[in-house]
């Protein structure tokens, strides 16, 4: 069956640093990943997409890397703030392919970034 | 532009009883989505609507239904509530090939059930 894990359920960095945090996926061949950032009590907000056929997709202090081989992606927040301070999760495309608004999620990784 | 708006922001309901959550899509976005998610889990996929009519589910039973309404706002309806039911119910509307942009999500309704 389909499954995606996330490093680790929690990451704590000093600000300044680059947060890096791990998607893994099996049983996908997904034609994009997507990452959104959650805070406490609010809905899951878009970050940034990364389709199949790119590497490395930019905005700002975020950068996304997408894998195809390994099947993962990675997401890094340089310079990090203590207000990127959130859980951020990975989503893919249920049942591959598009698959428009079906998204399977990972569980999320709580960044804490320490002043 | 406005959001996702879902309503009520919190419930409480004694198992066995039927709840009804409400969803307002964004502007322009025809497709809604219903996402439950349990405490320190992700969202997991209920169903999607889109032109009112039911376009995938996921792995949940026949007592969790919705609605689609011409304006695109939605329902999800849960019949015989269990405690396990006890969750945020997340609404995410999106336009057709919105995948490009991400999903909205609306901030979700917390559902206690007791």
């Amino acid at each position: 069956s389909q499954k995606i894990e996330q490093n680790s359920e929690a990451l704590n960095i000093q600000e300044g640093k680059t947060a890096t945090l791990t998607c893994n996926y099996t049983n996908y061949s997904p034609a994009y990943l997507q990452w959104y950032r959650q805070d406490p009590g609010r809905g899951p907000v878009f970050l940034l997409l990364i389709r199949e056929n790119e590497k490395e997709k930019r905005k700002e202090r975020l950068k996304v890397t997408f894998d195809t081989t390994l099947k993962q992606s990675l997401f890094h927040i340089t310079a990090s703030q203590p207000a990127d301070s959130a859980t951020y999760l990975c989503a893919l495309p249920q049942g591959g392919g598009t698959s428009y608004g079906k998204l399977t999620f990972g569980q999320g990784t709580i960044l804490t970034v320490h002043p | 532009e406005t959001g996702v708006t879902q309503s009520p922001t919190h419930l409480i309901k004694t198992r066995g009883q039927q709840v009804t959550l409400r969803c307002s899509s964004q502007s322009g976005h025809n497709t809604v989505s219903w996402y439950q998610q349990a405490l320190g889990q992700g969202p997991q996929f209920i169903f999607q609507y889109y032109r009112e009519e039911e376009n995938g589910r996921g792995n949940f039973p026949p007592r969790f239904s919705g609605l689609q309404f011409p304006n695109y706002s939605s329902e999800l309806n849960v019949n015989a509530l269990e405690l396990d039911d006890s969750a945020l119910y997340l609404c995410a509307s999106s336009r057709t090939g919105g995948y490009n942009y991400g999903y909205t999500f609306g901030s979700g309704t917390r559902l206690t059930v007791v």
